[in-house]
């Protein structure tokens, strides 16, 4: 069974670019999260998908930040305009039952 | 708020040489106390859930256990490649399913 993929694996933008990160998680998981992770800090909650609809978002630091979950499968997380202090590496994470499974993650670099 | 604490930061081991990492917690009720492995540039990779104070499971050389406040990860007789960062998070019983994780703990043993 294939796990969390995420996409791309590193992405270095300048600030004030657009970032999109990918994320397919596994097959037939309704829930999807995504988490942070920045320098020095322990993984932070992000947000929550259950199949297409947000079930929580209280994560998300502010609106520059925008998710989407095309049909209940794969999600995206962009970022625009990106800021310095967004860098740090996303994850995505998928659940069937209370288990989340990760992905390998995006380290993203804002310089 | 919930919060999660891991002790000790950093743990150098010879090989064969048993110990624990500690994880604490304050949480609203809590509904599941995870640990996961993270290796170098990969996503936390799941080992345990434990639901209730006094449960115990095992994988291999791993075993968690979990108290009302703590949860240790026993890791007997280790080899080089359990070394990693060991991450404890835990999931409260309101709202959703998110999680709350600590700093890890970053294991190398050595041969």
């Amino acid at each position: 069974e294939a796990g969390v993929t995420q996409f791309p694996s590193h992405s270095v933008i300048e600030k004030g670019q657009t970032v999109t990160l990918r994320c397919d998680p596994i097959s037939g998981h309704d829930n999807l999260y995504w988490y942070r992770r920045v320098m020095g800090k322990e993984i932070k909650f992000l947000l929550h998908f259950v199949k297409e609809s947000k079930q929580d978002e209280s994560g998300m630091p502010n609106n520059r930040f925008l998710a989407e979950r095309t049909g209940g499968t794969y999600s995206t997380l962009k970022v625009q305009p990106a800021e310095l202090e967004d860098s740090g590496v996303y994850f995505c994470a998928s659940s069937q039952g209370w288990a989340q499974y990760f992905g390998p993650g995006t380290r993203l670099t804002v310089l | 708020e919930d919060q999660v604490t891991q002790s000790p930061e950093a743990l150098r081991l010879q090989e064969g040489e048993s110990s624990s990492l500690n994880c604490s917690y304050t949480v609203s009720g809590l509904r599941g106390l995870f640990w996961y492995r993270q290796d170098p540039g990969k996503g936390p990779e799941f080992l345990f859930t434990l639901y209730s104070a006094g449960e115990e499971k095992e994988k291999e050389r791993l075993k968690a256990t979990l108290t009302k406040k703590e949860s240790f990860l026993h890791i007997t007789a280790p080899k080089p490649e359990d070394s990693a960062t060991y991450l404890c998070a835990v999931q409260a019983e309101s709202g959703y399913s998110t999680l709350t994780f600590g700093k890890g703990t970053m294991l190398l043993v050595s041969p």
